[in-house]
């Protein structure tokens, strides 16, 4: 499967744990990117990276969240001292950005938070 | 502040029928336009829209753009059970090789037989 894919697709955890989400994009894509969707809305946007740069970051990434992209490989998400509120799905999404135009961004399955 | 407006919200048909789904936004430095169909997973890309009155299709689905009244529409005919999903309208706006997506909250179709 050459798509993007997620680890894990669903995580359970108490509130106050710490919680890593790992993406892995389409291997020829330069740019990944995360976004958090409730029930009842469309997806919205957290943070990406161009190749292992973080290049911009939502109001919404509080303090308690932290991504990485070391090699601009795969990526992960981490969320420190849950909340109830984090419950959500994680999507990743990779595209490719060439010199002249950007392309689509595909979305991998998912990590389903539910913080209890 | 950047928005994406869809419309309805929700849509119930009978297989056979046409839906038109729309979408209205308000952002600075248009880029594109995307349409994504989402069942219980991932949104699954559809359609991209950079140019005015050019329609996009692929099979039963179409879509247009409008870049001076600022919406597009998604054309579904002969509707059937499989179409049943979240259709979500996502814009890219924003500086060099543009930025994150915008979506709107979505149109959900049921399409009963």
């Amino acid at each position: 499967d050459t798509g993007v894919s997620q680890d894990p697709r669903h995580k359970i955890t108490k509130r106050g744990q710490n919680v890593t989400f790992r993406c892995d994009p389409i291997s020829e894509h330069n740019r990944l990117y995360w976004y958090r969707q409730t029930l009842g809305q469309g997806p919205e946007f957290l943070t990406y990276f161009q190749n292992e740069a973080q290049l911009e970051k939502s109001r919404l990434l509080s303090d308690r969240f932290s991504a990485e992209r070391p090699k601009g490989s795969f990526s992960t998400l981490e969320i420190q001292r849950t909340e109830q509120g984090d419950s959500a799905m994680y999507l990743c999404a990779s595209s490719f950005i060439g010199r002249a135009r950007g392309y689509e961004q595909y979305f991998g399955p998912g990590t389903r938070l539910t913080v209890t | 502040e950047d928005k994406v407006v869809q419309s309805p919200l929700s849509l119930v048909v009978h297989e056979g029928d046409t839906v038109t789904l729309n979408c209205s936004y308000e952002v600075t430095n248009f880029r594109s336009l995307l349409w994504y169909k989402q069942e219980k997973k991932a949104p699954t890309f559809l359609f991209m829209l950079t140019s005015s009155g050019i329609e996009k299709k692929s099979g039963r689905l179409s879509s247009i753009l409008d870049k001076k009244e600022l919406f597009s529409i998604l054309n579904i005919t002969a509707t059937q059970t499989g179409d049943s999903a979240i259709y979500l309208c996502a814009v890219e706006a924003g500086g060099q090789a543009g930025t994150a997506l915008i979506f709107g909250k979505g149109t959900t179709l049921s399409v009963s037989s």
